[in-house]
């Protein structure tokens, strides 16, 4: 069975980069069947996707934060990365990896349980 | 603001039939499969509907899905206290390159 486990540093200041990583078990990163998707959550609010990931390295990104995240993979952990630079109050949520399915753009078939980052000084 | 537009609140009574909306736009909904969400406070979200009104393993056929131009809906009958929780519509949106939520619909049961 599929699980996703999102890990990362904690808390992060305003301006610095938020780096938070995705282990994946029960099933390979490398398919050619699935995405690799980052989604987050600010407290009280919607769901804003981040991007997504297709093995060995074709990303989309939400075009709000283009300039702003990169999606990376590493096989040989079976893991796959998030990083955000230049981090606000607003980028506060609890932010998921998810696997989407391919050729069916909006199918999230299993998610990460969550994790909260806080961005404060 | 949202790309997709769902009501921020619907409810109903247990038995009753609600639906909820979602709006969009050609390159989005008028163009692309939509999938339903839903979410409990403190948990992820979980795929209630897939490409536009089918229903994966488990999710109970008091759930439904329709889609028509630009706008889909969700609709719950029979409505039970546990269905309590927040639905998300989603699609892609071809001119962004994009997956767009809407803004979620806050479900409560009277």
């Amino acid at each position: 069975q599929l699980q996703l486990q999102e890990s990362g540093p904690g808390p992060v200041k305003p301006s610095e980069t938020l780096s938070l990583t995705c282990t994946v078990s029960g099933g390979s990163i490398s398919s050619s069947s699935y995405y690799w998707d980052w989604i987050r959550q600010p407290p009280g609010k919607g769901l804003e996707w981040i991007g997504s990931l297709y093995y060995p390295g074709r990303t989309n990104y939400n075009p709000s934060l283009k300039s702003r995240v990169t999606i990376s993979v590493d096989m040989s952990k079976n893991q796959f990365s998030l990083k955000l630079t230049s981090v606000t109050a607003a980028d506060t949520a609890v932010y998921y990896c998810a696997r989407e399915k391919h050729l069916e753009r909006s199918w999230f078939d299993s998610w990460g349980q969550g994790t909260l980052v806080t961005v404060s000084s | 603001q949202s790309v997709l537009t769902q009501p921020p609140s619907a409810s109903g009574t247990p038995g009753q039939r609600v639906t909820i909306s979602c709006s969009g736009s050609s390159s989005n909904i008028g163009s692309n499969y939509v999938y339903w969400y839903q979410q409990f406070p403190g948990t992820a979200p979980k795929v209630l509907i897939y490409r536009n009104n089918q229903r994966p393993s488990g999710v109970p056929d008091r759930f439904s899905g329709s889609k028509s131009g630009t706008s889909a809906s969700l609709a719950i009958s029979g409505l039970r206290s546990d269905d309590e929780a927040d639905y998300y519509c989603a699609t892609w949106d071809d001119n962004l390159s994009a997956v767009v939520f809407g803004g979620g619909t806050k479900l409560t049961v009277l």
